[in-house]
C-alpha cells in the first residue's frame, strides 16, 4: 500500500488567499484525521471523520477552516481566507478502526506570508 | 482534558548508550501510542500499549505502561544514529480514537 498521500507537500501563499490541502487515506481505513503541528502548540487534532462523516471538529480553530470527505478515498482541508498564523505543517492520518494506531501522511508545510 | 508531559525535552547521547524517555499523563491512560518523527516527515507508528503493566519491544526499542496507567516509558538499548529524531507519545482518554500528543522528545545520537 502507498500509505497516506497528501498534496501538496509545500504551499506558500499570501494572506487572504484560499488554501486547499488534500489527503488520500489508506484504502479500507474507516477513520481519517487532520492535525496541525507548530512549534508553539505541538501536534493538535483539528477534525476527524468516520466513514466519511465528521465526528469531532472541536479542534478546528475558526470558521475560516473547513474540512470535507466526499468519499472514502479523499478528503480536503480548506482555509479561507488564510492568515500568517495558519503557517504550520498539516498532517492527515488514517486508522482502520476505532482503537488502533493511526498512520500519518508526510504532511503539507504551509507558509502564509 | 487530558495532558501529556514528556521528559526530557531533548537529549544527546553517545552512540551505543542506552536512554529512556518518559510520558506522564494527567489522567488514566486507556491507550498509549509511541511515534517517531524525522524532521520534515510524518509520524511513524512504533507501538501501542493498552493494559497496565504491558511491555512491548520492537528491535532495540522497548515501551512500558505502568500499572496505574498514568505513565509510559520508552527505552532504547545501544542507541544508533538511526534512532535520532523526535519521539512523541499520544493517548486517548477513553474517548475512542481522539488522540492528544505530548510535546515530543528530541533525540540526537552522536557517532
Amino acid at each position: 500500500d502507498a500509505g497516506v498521500i497528501q498534496s501538496p507537500r509545500h504551499e506558500v501563499t499570501e494572506m487572504g488567499q484560499e488554501v486547499t490541502l488534500r489527503c488520500k487515506p489508506i484504502s479500507g481505513h474507516d477513520y481519517l484525521f487532520w492535525y496541525r503541528q507548530t512549534m508553539m502548540r505541538g501536534l493538535e487534532l483539528l477534525i476527524y471523520f468516520n466513514n466519511n462523516v465528521p465526528i469531532d471538529d472541536s479542534g478546528m480553530p475558526e470558521d475560516r477552516f473547513s474540512a470535507k470527505m466526499p468519499n472514502a478515498s479523499f478528503s480536503t482541508l480548506k482555509i479561507q481566507p488564510s492568515e500568517p498564523r495558519d503557517s504550520a505543517v498539516y498532517f492527515c492520518a488514517s486508522s482502520p478502526f476505532k482503537v488502533a494506531e493511526q498512520y500519518f501522511g508526510p504532511g503539507t508545510r504551509l507558509t502564509v506570508t | 482534558s487530558q495532558e501529556l508531559e514528556q521528559s526530557p525535552q531533548s537529549l544527546i547521547v553517545q552512540e551505543g548508550k542506552n536512554l529512556t524517555i518518559n510520558c506522564t499523563s494527567s489522567k488514566t491512560l486507556y491507550g498509549l501510542y509511541w511515534y517517531k518523527q524525522k524532521y520534515g516527515e510524518g509520524l511513524i507508528f512504533l507501538m501501542m500499549l493498552q493494559k497496565g503493566g504491558e511491555e512491548k519491544s520492537h528491535e532495540k526499542i522497548t515501551a512500558k505502561l505502568d500499572e496505574k496507567k498514568q505513565q509510559s516509558s520508552l527505552h532504547i538499548t545501544a542507541s544508533q544514529p538511526s534512532h535520532a529524531g523526535i519521539y512523541l507519545c499520544g493517548a486517548n482518554g477513553g474517548y475512542g480514537n481522539k488522540l492528544v500528543f505530548g510535546a515530543g522528545t528530541i533525540l540526537r545520537v552522536k557517532s
